[in-house]
């Protein structure tokens, strides 16, 4: 299994410009969830999902947005990059229930200029 | 307002020796606490949990202790070796499984 698998490792991105974060997992995960992580702080929630079809908005939802398509991914959209959303991006998975721990990915280092 | 909250950002210590971190939490409808560890340039890995239902859960070298009077937890690491040497965060759940509010870390050296 490759558990929770993140492309592209990283990407420098100019103001303005858009792109797509894909998040896969192979577990048969319900829940899928996208964090941001910033120098010296902990780990922030963007969005995340329950079920396929299914989003909701976290801590930090602003400037971002997401999809599942699919259960086995989840995708992070930026339409317009700004210099503030340079950060590292993670992804997680679990199973539903508050008991039950997250599978991260190993993230997504963005820098925007 | 930051609802779970690492005071330390970072602590070393001697291999062999206790590491405690520790953790405390402003959220009363939190029940269920994980801490998990991150090495540079990885993801997050869990490491051990604690249901609020208890107040000590035990797994090898680590222990997590909470006290919901004080909102408070800690993970003992006994005894501590140097491939511990990692991020450790703290994270608080409520009934709802989305809402992982995670600390902000402490950063933890293990000396040889």
């Amino acid at each position: 299994n490759a558990g929770v698998t993140q492309t592209p490792k990283f990407r420098v991105l100019k103001t303005g410009q858009s792109m797509t974060l894909l998040c896969a997992q192979d577990m048969n995960h319900e829940y899928m969830y996208w964090y941001r992580q910033d120098p010296g702080m902990g780990l922030r929630l963007i969005h995340y999902s329950v079920g396929e079809g299914t989003t909701a908005k976290g801590e930090v939802p602003d400037g971002y947005n997401v999809s599942r398509l699919k259960k086995q991914n989840f995708l992070l959209g930026l339409e317009s990059a700004a210099p503030s959303q340079t950060s590292v991006y993670f992804c997680a998975s679990s199973y539903p229930g508050s008991h039950n721990e997250q599978f991260f990915g190993p993230g997504t280092r963005l820098t925007v200029l | 307002d930051q609802q779970v909250k690492q005071n330390s950002p970072s602590l070393s210590v001697q291999e062999g020796r206790i590491s405690i971190l520790n953790c405390d939490y402003t959220n009363s409808m939190f029940d269920y606490f994980l801490w998990y560890k991150k090495y540079p340039a990885e993801g997050p890995t869990f490491l051990i949990s604690i249901s609020s239902i208890k107040d000590k859960n035990e797994d090898g070298r680590f222990t997590v202790f909470l006290n919901k009077s004080a909102k408070h937890l800690s993970l003992h690491i006994v005894p501590s070796q140097p491939g511990d040497s990692a991020v450790y965060f703290c994270a608080a759940r409520g009934a709802r499984a989305g809402k992982s509010t995670f600390g902000d870390g402490t950063t933890l050296t293990v000396k040889p």
